[in-house]
């Protein structure tokens, strides 16, 4: 099983409010991902990161801003929650391996806008 | 259109029934051909890998890549109520970039 973690796995929160989800692995994967997953669509990627300092938007336009001051560690906030934000958000993180991509995904965070 | 097609079923077949998952691509730039599969309210865990065309077999799973028509399959032998779960197909380039089809979300009843 890989070793990345979400925090936390369901979150109900008012609009208005600011959030953070946390993201943690312990393989010291330099490459960090962000995805966003609703019921019967395709994972979009919304924020990537190749390292520490390094963060770039994906392909999603996301209201959502990402860090990347550790190498371990890559939280996504979002300043003002809105029901719109309501979707499932996962984190995932790879190395390359002689031209291998693996990305491992965790729990995801489940996040309901009221 | 998107790059990549995938039924999202569901899929409903009975224990030790052969099950084929299927995608479609337009890109074919694409190298690398990943299976995942993801449990209810899981993160997706990498199942199969493959690069270019070609089969890969493992345990009960078969990968196969047809490049030339642009279309993938995971056949998973002997189905199990285990294997119960959303299958997700992933390709991508000479790049790191995934992308991803919606899912099949298959169901093996006992």
């Amino acid at each position: 099983e890989a070793d990345i973690y979400q925090t936390p796995r369901y979150l109900v929160i008012g609009t208005g409010k600011k959030i953070t989800l946390e993201c943690s692995q312990t393989m010291g994967h330099d490459k960090m991902y962000w995805y966003q997953q609703d019921p019967g669509m395709e994972l979009h990627l919304i924020h990537y990161s190749y390292g520490v300092n390094s963060t770039e938007k994906g392909d999603l336009s996301s209201e959502s801003t990402v860090s990347r001051i550790r190498t371990e560690h890559f939280p996504l906030t979002l300043e003002s929650a809105r029901p719109s934000h309501t979707s499932q958000y996962l984190c995932a993180s790879s190395e390359p391996d002689r031209g291998r991509t693996e990305a491992f995904f965790g729990q995801g965070t489940r996040l309901t806008v009221v | 259109q998107k790059e990549v097609e995938q039924d999202p079923g569901p899929l409903s077949v009975p224990e030790g029934a052969i099950v084929s998952l299927n995608c479609t691509y337009s890109n074919s730039a694409f190298q690398y051909f990943m299976w995942y599969r993801q449990y209810s309210r899981k993160g997706p865990e990498l199942l199969m890998y493959t690069y270019s065309s070609g089969n890969k077999e493992d345990g009960r799973f078969t990968a196969q890549v047809d490049k030339s028509s642009k279309y993938i399959s995971l056949f998973i032998r002997d189905s199990q109520p285990s294997d119960s779960a959303t299958y997700l197909c992933a390709m991508r380039e000479n790049t790191d970039k995934l992308i991803f089809g919606t899912g099949t979300r298959l169901q093996v009843f006992p």
